[in-house]
């Protein structure tokens, strides 16, 4: 089922530094681009959206980079902090469900 | 608003026994999806429901597996029997409608098979 790769699985990061995670789909219909965080113990939470038509969105310290033409998109945290220490998922999703990447568990050291 | 409610929080069966989970979504939210998270993957998708008819279910093993939503609000998922594979969280999410990309997640229910 999955349609979504996501890498890498796992990143640990310093605090203050960038973290960076990537995503590639396959499905050229999908219209919608979410990346959810998840803490252990809970379920995912919507943390940022994108839809193809735009190339970057950011909120806070958080941006998504859309790249169309190559079917990839990437979440960059900048000044990351040691609350930020979560798995976080990359999805796609198109008509019908959400499909899920496999998961990056991102530790940020103080 | 209230999230999505689930329960129980954590279950551990033997294999071969019989296992429900209940899931009470946000208030008004007429689409639900039960995901089944299996450690170190990403949810995948069991079945969605639009008030309380199926939308999708072709990701759900139908020997083992069922669930329902009467009334389009509450649902329950079960697993009868049970196999060691099915050891996971099983989490439950709602949105405003089929059309909608704003999901909500409950924080899920582990299940553990032994």
């Amino acid at each position: 089922q999955q349609q979504v790769k996501q890498s890498p699985q796992s990143l640990i990061v310093q605090k203050g530094g960038i973290s960076i995670i990537n995503c590639a789909y396959e499905n050229t219909a999908f219209d919608y681009f979410p990346w959810y965080q998840q803490f252990p113990g809970k379920g995912p939470a919507l943390l940022i959206a994108i839809r193809p038509d735009v190339s970057e969105k950011k909120e806070g310290r958080f941006t998504i980079s859309f790249n169309k033409s190559a079917k990839q998109f990437s979440l960059h945290i900048m000044d990351s902090q040691p609350g930020d220490s979560a798995t976080y998922f990359c999805a796609a999703r198109g008509v019908g469900d959400m499909r899920f990447g496999a998961g990056t568990r991102l530790t940020v050291k103080p | 608003e209230a999230g999505v409610a689930q329960s129980p929080r954590y279950k551990i069966i033997e294999k071969r026994q019989s296992v429900a989970f209940w899931c009470n979504p946000i208030s008004g939210h007429a689409t639900l999806y039960w995901y089944q998270q299996i450690l170190g993957q990403g949810p995948k998708l069991l079945i969605q429901f639009q008030n309380n008819g199926v939308v999708d279910d072709s990701q759900l093993p139908k020997d083992r597996f069922s669930a329902e939503r009467l009334k389009g609000v509450d649902s329950t998922l079960k697993i009868q029997p049970a196999k060691l594979e099915d050891s996971a969280v099983y989490l439950c999410a709602s949105s405003q409608g089929t059309a909608s990309y704003g999901y909500t997640f409950g924080s899920g229910t582990r299940l553990t098979v032994v």
